[in-house]
Parts: C-alpha cells; structure tokens; sequence
C-alpha cells in the first residue's frame, strides 16, 4: 500500500510568488490534514478534510492560504501572495474513515519544504 | 491554546546507552501518541497510549501515559545509530481531531 505523497518536495520561491502544494493520502482515507513546520518550532496543525470537506479550518494562519480537496482525493494547498513567514515544511497526514482507526495515529508524508526569499 | 513541552530539547548519547525523554501538558489528552521524524520523512507513528496510566512497549521503545493525562515519557533501551531523529510527543483530545504536537526532542547517538 503507498503511503501519502507530496509534491514538490522542495520548493523555493521568491516573496510575493505563488505556490500550490499537493498531497496524495492514502487511498481510502476520508480523513486528509495539512500541518506546518516552522524552523526549530513545533508541528502545527492548519487543517482538515473529511472527504471533500472542510472540517476544521482554525489552524490557516491568514486567507492568503487557500486549500482544496475536489472529489474527496487529492488536496492542495496553495500559498499566494507568499511571504518570509511562510517558509517551513508543510506535511499532509491522513487517516482512515472509522473514529477507532483514526485514535491509532495519523499517517504522515514526507513533507514539502518551502523557502521564500 | 493547548500547548505541549518536551525535555529535553536535545540529547547526545552513546550507543548502547538507555534513553528518556518527557512530555507534559497543560490540558488533558485522550491519546497520547509518540512520533520519530528522520531527515526528508516525515513523522512516523511509534507508539500510541490510550488509557491514563497505561504502558506500551514496542521494541526497544516503552512510553507511559501518565496518570493525570497531562504527561507521557518515552524511553528507548540501548541505543543504536539508526535511532538517531527527532522524537514528538503528540495528543489527541478525541478521534478525528487535530493532533497537537510537541516541539521535539532531537537525538544523536555516538557510535
């Protein structure tokens, strides 16, 4: 079974550039997150999918972040216009449908790291 | 917000030596998960506690989830290279929920 992917793994772009992040959960999960990294802080959450839908939205730091998740699959994350604060590795997680599957952890990609200059 | 510390920040061992690390909250968690990142991964599931005072091996890992649901520590017997990332402490209020993570503890394991 593969695990969640992203793309790109890297991505460096300059200050007031676009950028869009993909992640691909596990197939079969309903459950899709987007969490963010920033240098030396700790993993924070920006939000969740179930399915097609926004579930908890809380952690988007500003509407400069907008994330889409059509047809319940594959998510994206786009960033525009980007800024300085907003380097850091985004990481996307999924977990299956059920409450008791989801307890047992999240299931976490690789990661994108993005550096805006 | 809730908010997860861990200790400590970094650690420097030798192989083959034990290892303990903690974690402790200000509010209360359902689940107590802990994750290893290593360097281009992202985090990996290694143990998930559920139930306050409960202690769970796997491997060479043991974690505890404290009594109060405030706190959990992670030890590691004798260590190896390939232990060598940065372990988070993460909770988990109820299923579906957001996962709060700690800010990591890193670990180098001198061979």
């Amino acid at each position: 079974e593969a695990g969640v992917t992203q793309f790109p793994s890297h991505s460096v772009i300059e200050k007031g550039q676009t950028v869009t992040l993909r992640c691909d959960p596990i197939s079969g999960h309903d459950n899709l997150y987007w969490y963010r990294r920033v240098m030396g802080k700790e993993i924070k959450f920006l939000l969740h999918f179930v399915k097609e839908s926004k579930q908890d939205e809380s952690g988007m730091p500003n509407n400069r972040f907008l994330a889409e998740r059509t047809g319940g699959t594959y998510s994206t994350l786009k960033v525009q216009p980007a800024e300085l604060e907003d380097s850091g590795v985004y990481f996307c997680a999924s977990s299956p449908g059920s409450a008791a599957a989801t307890l047992r952890g999240q299931y976490f990609g690789p990661g994108t790291r993005l550096t805006v200059t | 917000g809730q908010q997860l510390n861990q200790s400590p920040q970094s650690m420097f061992i030798q192989e083959g030596e034990d290892v303990s690390m903690n974690c402790t909250s200000s509010s209360i968690f359902n689940t107590w998960l802990w994750y290893k990142q290593e360097p281009g991964e992202g985090p990996v599931l290694l143990i998930a506690l559920y139930k306050a005072g409960e202690l769970t091996s796997n491997g060479r890992l043991t974690a505890q989830f404290g009594i109060t649901r405030k706190d959990s520590f992670l030890n590691i017997s004798a260590s190896i290279p390939s232990d060598v990332g940065i372990y988070f402490c993460a909770g988990l209020r109820a299923s579906y929920d957001k996962v709060i993570f700690g800010p990591g503890t890193s670990l180098s394991v001198i061979p």
